[in-house]
């Protein structure tokens, strides 16, 4: 157990819809990151928030978005979703001490499915 | 943001030494060598870090060596359990719009 909890785990929507992934960080991890992993396309960094701002944005479709709360806990927003969004979701946290950021902890992730 | 280059897949058997060697040419001065390990369906975990010549912890070993331009991630007498796909990744801890580039992995097969 990383400590990383992501909800939920498993989501089945249509084209179109929008829905909202939630993660939230190990006790004291002031970054998280977002990851999504398909298939065909490996694990794909897709953006990065650093004690409520954004740090680093990756390959991150217009039609997703995160943000991070006070609490420190994260969200991603996928919009107008298509077939090709099917994929599994992982959220990391790290400390985000500039000294070692890429030692990051990764939760069970979210198995998004589009129909 | 400097590239990895790892091989694709590797097998070995139970009890083996296992070397998984990454290729980082345009690797900068102030760039990490950190690998993971993902099994099916899991979010990848951190094995170690380093910077340079050699890193040891309770997994694994990490060589890198005097140019940086390659690392080996050196995994003692592997087990059943040791299958899984291995990511190295290289990175300025000190960029903050640096990317997180997993690549492909190296997908090891330990056999019985």
């Amino acid at each position: 157990d990383s400590g990383v909890t992501q909800t939920p785990k498993h989501l089945i929507t249509a084209t179109g819809q929008r829905v909202t992934l939630r993660c939230s960080p190990r006790s004291g991890d002031l970054s998280v990151y977002w990851y999504q992993q398909s298939l065909d396309q490996g694990l794909q960094f897709l953006i990065q928030y650093y004690n409520g701002e954004e740090r680093a944005k990756g390959n991150i479709l217009e039609r997703f978005s995160a943000q991070q709360f006070p609490d420190l806990h994260s969200e991603l927003n996928l919009s107008s979703l298509e077939l090709g969004d099917s994929a599994l979701y992982f959220c990391a946290s790290s400390v985000g001490a500039v000294q070692d950021p890429y030692e990051q902890y990764f939760g069970p992730g979210t198995r998004l499915t589009v129909t | 943001l400097a590239k990895t280059t790892q091989p694709i897949s590797m097998d070995s058997y139970e009890g083996q030494e296992v070397n998984i060697t990454c290729s980082h040419n345009n690797i900068a001065t102030n760039d990490y060598i950190t690998w993971y390990q993902q099994f099916p369906s899991q979010g990848p975990r951190f094995i170690i870090q380093g910077y340079k010549t050699k890193v040891t912890n309770e997994v694994a070993s990490l060589f890198i060596p005097a140019d940086r331009k390659s690392s080996t991630l050196s995994l003692p007498r592997v087990s059943l359990s040791d299958t899984a796909v291995y990511y190295c990744l290289v990175g300025d801890v000190n960029n903050a719009g640096n990317m997180l580039t997993f690549g492909g992995g190296t997908r090891l097969m330990v056999k019985p």
